[in-house]
């Protein structure tokens, strides 16, 4: 079955520290995809990246980068000099086949990590 | 695009009432999405429309859960009766294609069952 691990139940950090968030995923499926979405106090759920499991490449967008490892099935996430605004629950997610049930295509997400960013 | 909406933002109910969520999906896409989210159990993926068609439900919790979709711009999701239990935040989510695409989510029910 598919699983996503967010260790890191809540993380404090100082402004302008480096931060990163850890994923850690399960699947039997070949193919598959992992994003990562912000949800911020205001409750909503931003995208912010998705990975197929064939592209290994590092990501970059300006503070945020990401970094897939097929090898130990991870997936993390890296917020540099971070800022107030970054503060928000972050959940990493996998969208794989399920082998046990009938190949249906499920999104299944981690549980979350809270990252607080005090000024 | 306006985005994923949904009606109402938030929602008291009492114990044993019907509660009807409206979800309005983006325009083109083709798959919309019904979630639940509880500090318990966290984010959990209820039921998917492709094209207007159910096509896995299995993460509906029980009978009393049922969702519809008529038409490609429009989709409810009703719990009759509801129970304390119930409460949690209801998030409609669509996208464009499933396998690989990003999901983009409406703001979410807050639902309350007293």
């Amino acid at each position: 079955a598919q699983k996503v691990t967010q260790a890191q139940t809540e993380i404090s950090v100082v402004e302008k520290e480096d931060v990163t968030l850890d994923c850690v995923y399960e699947t039997r499926d070949t193919t598959y995809y992992l994003f990562w979405y912000k949800q911020p106090p205001s409750g909503e759920l931003v995208f912010l990246i998705r990975r197929n499991s064939f592209d290994e490449q590092n990501e970059i967008s300006g503070r945020y980068s990401w970094n897939f490892q097929k090898s130990t099935s991870s997936f993390n996430f890296t917020i540099t000099a971070s800022q107030v605004v970054d503060s928000a629950v972050y959940f990493c997610a996998l969208s794989a086949r399920s082998i046990t049930q009938g190949g249906s295509e499920k999104l299944v997400f981690g549980k979350g990590t809270k990252l607080t960013v005090n000024p | 695009d306006a985005g994923v909406i949904q009606s109402p933002r938030h929602e008291v109910t009492e114990m044993g009432q019907e509660v009807t969520l409206r979800c309005k999906p983006i325009s083109g896409h083709d798959y919309l999405f019904w979630y639940r989210q509880t500090m318990m159990r966290g984010l959990e993926l209820l039921i998917y429309f492709n094209n207007n068609v159910p096509i896995d439900d299995s993460g509906m919790p029980e009978d009393r859960f049922s969702a519809k979709m008529p038409n490609a711009s429009f989709s409810t999701l009703k719990i009759q009766p509801s129970e304390p239990r119930d409460s949690a935040v209801y998030f409609c989510a669509s996208s464009f294609r499933f396998r690989g695409d990003e999901q983009y989510f409406g703001p979410g029910t807050r639902l309350t069952v007293t």
